[in-house]
């Protein structure tokens, strides 16, 4: 079982609708992530969390909304997406953001369907 | 910038036979980290090793080893005898120590399929 939850697993959703992607770590990690992935395709950087506080976006549309909460839990609300936004969004956490040596750990991820 | 490659696009083999996964990669900077992940058809990516730019050893787990050339920019990935299990894609990745530490640059995996 992967130590990083998200919830839900799969999603349909039409491009009007409003939703949420949520995930879950016990670790203590203090810097989590959130990638998008396309089929066939690595996983691309949306956001990065360090300390609860947003210290990268990668020029990520603003239909895509990152929160953290708190140090274990982080939230993408999503609004007005676009088919081009199908995807599995994945989810991950490391133990620090001070040094690149930290792995990622990630969750099962939420595969995500717009209408 | 930052580059992994993993020209291994897809491999299939039958199950029992050894199999090497390439990753080449570039990069400007002295310290910076290398990793392998698995993904298997569930979605969630597995962390396999790190290994650091100073770090030159060589690592052998279990069935899985991996060799680390820094002459060469490779990190490359040895499964021995196989399984279904090993089904999966493997990504090798890229992260700094300095400025973009938190960003990894992921390369495009290479599909491994194997054969009962």
């Amino acid at each position: 079982d992967t130590e990083v939850t998200q919830t839900p697993k799969h999603l349909v959703m039409g491009m009007t609708n409003k939703k949420s992607l949520k995930c879950e770590q016990h670790m203590g990690h203090r810097a989590m992530y959130w990638y998008k992935q396309k089929a066939k395709k690595p996983p691309e950087l949306m956001f990065v969390y360090s300390y609860e506080k947003l210290s990268i976006n990668e020029s990520v549309p603003s239909r895509f909304s990152p929160e953290c909460p708190n140090s274990s839990l982080l939230n993408l609300h999503l609004h007005a997406l676009q088919p081009e936004d199908s995807a599995l969004y994945l989810c991950a956490s490391s133990q620090g953001a001070g040094t690149g040596n930290q792995p990622q750990h990630f969750g099962d991820g939420t595969r995500l369907s717009i209408l | 910038a930052q580059k992994v490659t993993q020209a291994q696009t897809e491999i299939s083999v039958v199950e029992k036979e050894d199999v090497t996964l390439d990753c080449v990669y570039e990069t400007r900077d002295t310290t910076y980290y290398l990793f392998w992940y698995k993904q298997p058809p569930s979605g969630e990516l597995v962390f396999l090793i790190r290994r650091n730019s100073f770090d030159e050893q060589n690592e052998i787990s279990g069935r899985y080893s991996w060799n680390f050339q820094k002459s060469t920019s490779s990190f490359n990935f040895t499964i021995t005898a196989s399984q279904v299990v090993d089904s999966a894609v493997y990504f090798c990745a890229l992260r700094l120590n300095s400025g973009g530490y938190q960003k990894v640059t992921f390369g495009t995996g290479t599909k491994l399929q194997v054969i009962p």
